[in-house]
């Protein structure tokens, strides 16, 4: 069965943790991305890479960083820094630029 | 920054009805691409259309693309209760290779 997953589906933290978010694919995409969704909102774009060992900052790249060592892994650690970090943080994959996006099911974070 | 600007933000409509959703952008793109999403999961891709493409259809889906006013429309025929969810549009600018979405249009299908 060929998907993205991210785990887990729920996750909470302390403030002033740093947390990493999981992300893998089996699709043989070179291509995958980060987004943050907050209540009533459209996604932004926190990070992606689109080869690895090559990333790119999104739109709202501060407090949170990447790394892309393996083709199907891509994970997002939230640190200390990123001053609201409760949300929804979306995962996605695809061939490339110009072809659709599959997303994973999602992590939601709460910091308290 | 968001790209693309979702019109209406919510829209109710009874089950057999179709229902338009309309989607604005400023800049030149590659394409655009419109998103399903029940709530609380991820996004489901619907269609993808080109730049140079005016036109597609999937299923009960339809979706136009006018360049000239940076605006596209998704339209639902024949709705039904299972299609209510948010509906994003997203851009791919041109010269970048990343995707820019919208706020999204809420759908509610009542039965």
């Amino acid at each position: 069965d060929g998907g993205i997953t991210q785990s887990p589906k729920y996750l909470f933290r302390k403030e002033g943790q740093n947390v990493t978010l999981s992300c893998e694919q089996n699709l043989n995409h070179d291509a995958m991305y980060w987004y943050r969704q907050d209540p009533g909102q459209g996604l932004r774009l926190i990070y992606y890479s689109q080869i690895v060992n090559d990333f790119q900052k999104g739109d709202i790249a501060e407090g949170y960083s990447v790394s892309r060592e393996k083709k199907e892994s891509f994970p997002l650690t939230v640190t200390s820094a990123q001053k609201n970090p409760t949300a929804f943080y979306l995962c996605a994959s695809s061939k490339g630029p110009d072809y659709e996006q599959y997303f994973g099911p999602g992590t939601r974070l709460t910091v308290t | 920054s968001q790209q693309g600007e979702e019109d209406p933000q919510a829209l109710s409509i009874q089950e057999g009805e179709n229902a338009t959703m309309n989607c604005s952008y400023k800049t030149s793109i590659n394409n655009l691409q419109w998103y399903r999403q029940n709530s609380g999961r991820g996004l489901v891709h619907l269609i993808l259309i080109r730049s140079n493409e005016r036109e597609k259809h999937s299923g009960r889906l339809r979706v136009t693309l006018d360049t000239s006013k940076k605006s596209s429309s998704l339209l639902i025929t024949a709705s039904r209760a299972a299609d209510t969810a948010s509906y994003f549009c997203a851009t791919e600018e041109r010269g970048y290779q990343k995707v820019t979405f919208g706020i999204g249009t809420k759908l509610q299908v009542i039965p």
